[in-house]
């Protein structure tokens, strides 16, 4: 059964435009998400990350929101650049801290139209 | 990334042979994982660990053996490889505990024939 949730694979934005990317989870008991950039042939990189006490979290041009209530959280871009074009992965971590890894969502694949 | 090595990069073996993957870190994180990233599943935990000689499975682990004799060094092994663990394998670590983000290396594409 799967705990997090992308249900759109593919986006596809204008540059200049914003991109919003979901996610869901299902596990109350996830307590910290994050967002990862995956470029073809290279590892996932971290791009951003919410603890659950917060709703919000902004670096650059990058934000995150969290709805508890929902179990909803998205990444937004803006502007959208074209390096922005990635596959995007939502991962949640429980209150182990870690220790017993991330669960992730199967991906977005961002495209940024010029 | 974050000193994270993995090897081979890419393998191509034969189904019934064992296979052995490689993942060096230099950063002294205590805990290193194993995923696996396959079309349409995104990236399922296989085994991780937590200290030396120190692991557990994921979600995905049967067929997979892992050993962690050393801080820096965790290795995956598939005992006799099948074509369903035809995948691209990545490593990543993280200092924990506490809520801080994997680290990941660039991965080994093994393809299993």
């Amino acid at each position: 059964d799967q705990q997090v949730k992308q249900n759109s694979p593919s986006l596809s934005v204008q540059e200049g435009r914003i991109s919003i990317l979901n996610c869901d989870y299902t596990n109350s008991m996830f307590d910290y998400f994050l967002w990862y950039k995956k470029y073809p042939a290279e590892g996932p990189t971290f791009l951003i990350s919410i603890s659950s006490i917060k709703d919000k979290n902004e670096d650059g041009r990058f934000t995150v929101f969290l709805n508890k209530s929902a179990k909803h959280l998205s990444l937004h871009i803006v502007p959208s650049q074209p390096g922005d074009s990635a596959v995007y992965f939502c991962a949640a971590m429980g209150s182990g801290g870690g220790a017993d890894g991330l669960t992730f969502g199967k991906g977005t694949h961002l495209i940024i139209q010029p | 990334d974050a000193g994270i090595t993995q090897s081979p990069r890419h393998k191509v073996t034969e189904t019934g042979t064992p296979v052995t993957l490689r993942c060096h870190q230099t950063e002294n994180h205590r805990y290193m994982y194993w995923y696996r990233q396959d079309p349409g599943h995104g990236l399922r935990l296989i085994h991780y660990s937590y200290g030396v000689k120190d692991t557990d499975k994921g979600e995905v682990s049967d067929g997979y053996s892992v050993s962690r004799s050393k801080t820096e060094d965790f290795l995956l092994t598939l005992e006799s490889a099948t074509s369903s663990q035809t995948s691209v394998y990545f490593c990543a670590t993280c200092p924990g505990p506490g809520n801080s983000p994997l680290h990941f290396g660039n991965g080994t594409r093994l393809t299993v024939t």
